[in-house]
């Protein structure tokens, strides 16, 4: 086990809905970063989140945001869901101060379904 | 455009034999490269980080070779067990701290 949690485990939505996930990260981690992976597809970075401002951002519309907070937990946002929002959703925790070769330990993802 | 192809898609192979999986990426700037499995449905735990300057890094049965002048690595394992079944994805980091992801190897072991 990583020390990362992430809540709920599986959600099922209807298209146009709103969703939060949720995550905590590793005791003393200050930075978390989430994932979108689709079945049998590696993950596709969204964006990361160190000491509660965006730090970096992939090819994600805005309707996709986030929150970090002082404690390091995180929230993903997902306005608007389309069928295609359906994926794997992981979150990540690592500790900036170990730079680029520091390890990103992953939760264990929340299963979003869009029907 | 950066990306990260993996092969094989899947793999099938009897326990206790070895197998190599492969990898090859084209980022740049590029900083590591890295090794993950990942079990059906739950979220990736690292197996190897390695930066230009490494050409060999081993984790128990894996061992992962890094070729910074041909943009490729590759990941070996030897004698194979049962909980070794699971997807390898191996990803390279860029210099802003982003990780591009392959989309995997589906490595099934049989008894």
């Amino acid at each position: 086990e990583t020390g990362v949690t992430q809540s709920p485990t599986h959600l099922i939505k209807t298209r146009g809905q709103q969703v939060t996930l949720r995550c905590s990260s590793q005791s003393g981690h200050n930075t978390v970063s989430w994932y979108q992976q689709a079945l049998g597809q590696g993950p596709q970075f969204i964006f990361q989140y160190y000491r509660e401002e965006e730090n970096g951002r992939g090819n994600f519309p805005p309707r996709f945001s986030g929150l970090q907070f002082p404690n390091y937990s995180s929230e993903l946002n997902v306005n608007a869901l389309e069928l295609d929002d359906s994926a794997l959703y992981l979150c990540a925790s690592s500790l900036a101060t170990s730079g680029r070769r520091g390890e990103q330990f992953f939760g264990p993802g929340t299963r979003l379904t869009v029907l | 455009k950066n990306q990260v192809e993996q092969s094989p898609q899947s793999l099938i192979i009897l326990e206790g034999k070895n197998c190599t999986l492969q990898c090859n990426y084209t980022v740049s700037p590029f900083s590591n490269l890295r090794w993950y499995k990942q079990d059906t449905g739950r979220g990736p735990v690292s197996l190897t980080i390695m930066t230009f300057s490494e050409n060999t890094k081993s984790n128990g049965r894996y061992t992962a070779t890094l070729d910074a002048d041909t943009k490729q690595s590759s990941l070996h394992i030897t004698a194979s067990q049962l909980s070794d079944s699971a997807s390898y994805i191996c990803a390279a980091m860029d210099s802003n701290y982003q990780l591009i992801w392959g989309a995997g190897t589906k490595l099934i072991i049989k008894p």
